[in-house]
């Protein structure tokens, strides 16, 4: 059964970089199946795209976020990581690691619990 | 861009009664279009997508129809359990994915 896990800080200062890992159980990172991503949810809001992966390659961002964002896989350890530079309060949100359904269909199957992450100096 | 809005905000609904969740999407989307479900401190769990059809384990009191721009997700009969807040997702637009703001399901 695919799970995932995000980990990282949880406080962040403004202008440094926030930076979360998500680790794979169940699955290979580099299977042909999956696309992995990041989703986030300022308090009280509705849910935004970050970013996705696919099969620890080729990356895509929400156009919002793309000067910032870097999306990447490390094989050896089955973890795939967010880098989010420049960070503002307005970065403050839960952050979940997602898989999308097998096959490419672009719906976030299995999600991770989520790790909350606050901007503040 | 593909904004998708969703209405109402609030639904206040007895245990039991039906609810009728709208989305809307700004532009057509055919039927790529997901629902979720997400609880106070969880994360979001897929229920629906290409419209209409359930995810895995899903209940089949949870029904979604609709094409193009305008989408429903029904819930025939509320259980304590349905007690959340819904998103709608349109993927028509991939690599791009946009979600709608949200319906908050409470009990009446």
């Amino acid at each position: 059964q695919l799970q995932l896990q995000e980990s990282g800080p949880g406080l962040v200062k403004p202008s440094e970089t926030l930076s979360l890992t998500c680790t794979v159980s169940g699955a290979s990172i580099n299977s042909d199946n999956y696309f992995w991503g990041w989703i986030r949810q300022p308090p009280g809001k509705t849910l935004e795209w970050i970013g996705s992966n696919y099969n620890g390659g080729s990356s895509f961002y929400n156009p919002s976020l793309e000067s910032r964002v870097t999306i990447s896989a490390d094989s050896s350890r089955n973890q795939f990581s967010l880098k989010l530079r420049s960070v503002t309060a307005a970065d403050t949100a839960a952050y979940y690691c997602v898989s999308l359904m097998p096959g490419g269909l672009p719906v976030l199957d299995v999600w991770g619990k989520g790790t909350t992450v606050t901007v503040s100096s | 861009e593909i904004v998708m809005a969703q209405s109402p905000a609030t639904l206040s609904v007895s245990p039991g009664d039906r609810a009728t969740l709208s989305c809307r999407a700004s532009q057509t989307i055919n039927r790529d279009l997901a629902w979720y479900q997400q609880k106070p401190g969880q994360a979001p769990r897929l229920l629906i997508y290409a419209a209409s059809t359930r995810a895995t384990g899903v209940p089949a009191r949870f029904s979604g129809s609709g094409s193009g721009t305008e989408f429903t997700l029904t819930i025939s009969s509320l259980q304590s359990e349905d007690f959340a807040v819904y998103y709608c997702q349109e993927y028509n637009n991939w690599p791009s994915l946009t979600f709608g703001g949200g319906t908050k399901v409470e009990i009446k």
